[in-house]
């Protein structure tokens, strides 16, 4: 099947610094990303949409200013966290559309943030 | 009320037991409904998923969507140890191009 890689797996920062998560889809070309923060023992939140050549689209009570989305090409998406505070470590998931079924989704293996 | 209600658990049954899983939601626009199991420190796995109200099998596996009740289930016959995880049932109310709603999800232990 399809698969979708994350880095890092697991990444440690200091407050008030900014992190950068990679997602790629590693043998296909994903017209749609998406963004997933998971807390421990909660359900996975969609945190945006992420079209490539095009701006993300933000669930509501995200900050888009906070968390930065590019979509640059049809194989990667990064997420960036600017400015971390403790309340952001979490586990952030992201998803890679093939195409317009939705099963043709597929899940990378999360990165681990902890921000101290 | 959330969007989408599951026993976070844990549920303990024996080897080889029937295990039952199910959830509950409130947004009458769900048409797509998955499940999805995750490891500990992992991505969620696509296990099953149906369209709109109706049962379908996969192996050991059985899922059921009950739209007039909006109540899903997951049956799991024959269960291994290997089955332990975390199950999440996720919903959409699009096709693959919208994110998905998911449940808590509810941490399977299946005793040798």
């Amino acid at each position: 099947g399809a698969v979708v890689s994350q880095h890092p797996s697991w990444v440690i920062c200091k407050s008030g610094t900014s992190v950068k998560i990679e997602c790629r889809s590693l043998d296909f070309q994903a017209t749609t990303m998406f963004w997933y923060r998971q807390f421990p023992k909660q359900s996975l939140m969609l945190m945006a949409t992420s079209n490539e050549g095009s701006k993300a689209t933000y669930e509501q009570g995200v900050e888009k200013d906070k968390f930065l989305i590019n979509h640059a090409s049809l194989t990667l998406s990064t997420l960036t966290v600017t400015s971390a505070h403790p309340e952001d470590s979490s586990f952030y998931i992201c998803s890679a559309s093939l195409g317009p079924a939705w099963e043709e989704q597929y899940f990378g293996p999360g990165t681990r943030l902890t921000v101290t | 009320q959330k969007e989408v209600e599951q026993d976070p658990g844990p549920l303990s049954v024996p080897e080889g037991a029937i295990v039952s899983l199910n959830c509950t939601y409130s947004n009458s626009a769900f048409q797509y409904f998955m499940w999805y199991r995750q490891y500990s420190r992992k991505g969620p796995e696509l296990l099953m998923y149906t369209y709109s109200s109706g049962n379908k099998e996969d192996g050991r596996f059985t899922a059921q969507v009950d739209k007039s009740s909006k109540y899903i289930s997951l049956f799991i016959r024959d269960s291994q140890p290997s089955d332990s995880a975390t199950y999440l049932c996720a919903m959409s109310s699009g096709g693959g191009a919208d994110g998905l709603t998911f449940g808590k999800g509810t941490h399977l232990i299946i005793q040798p």
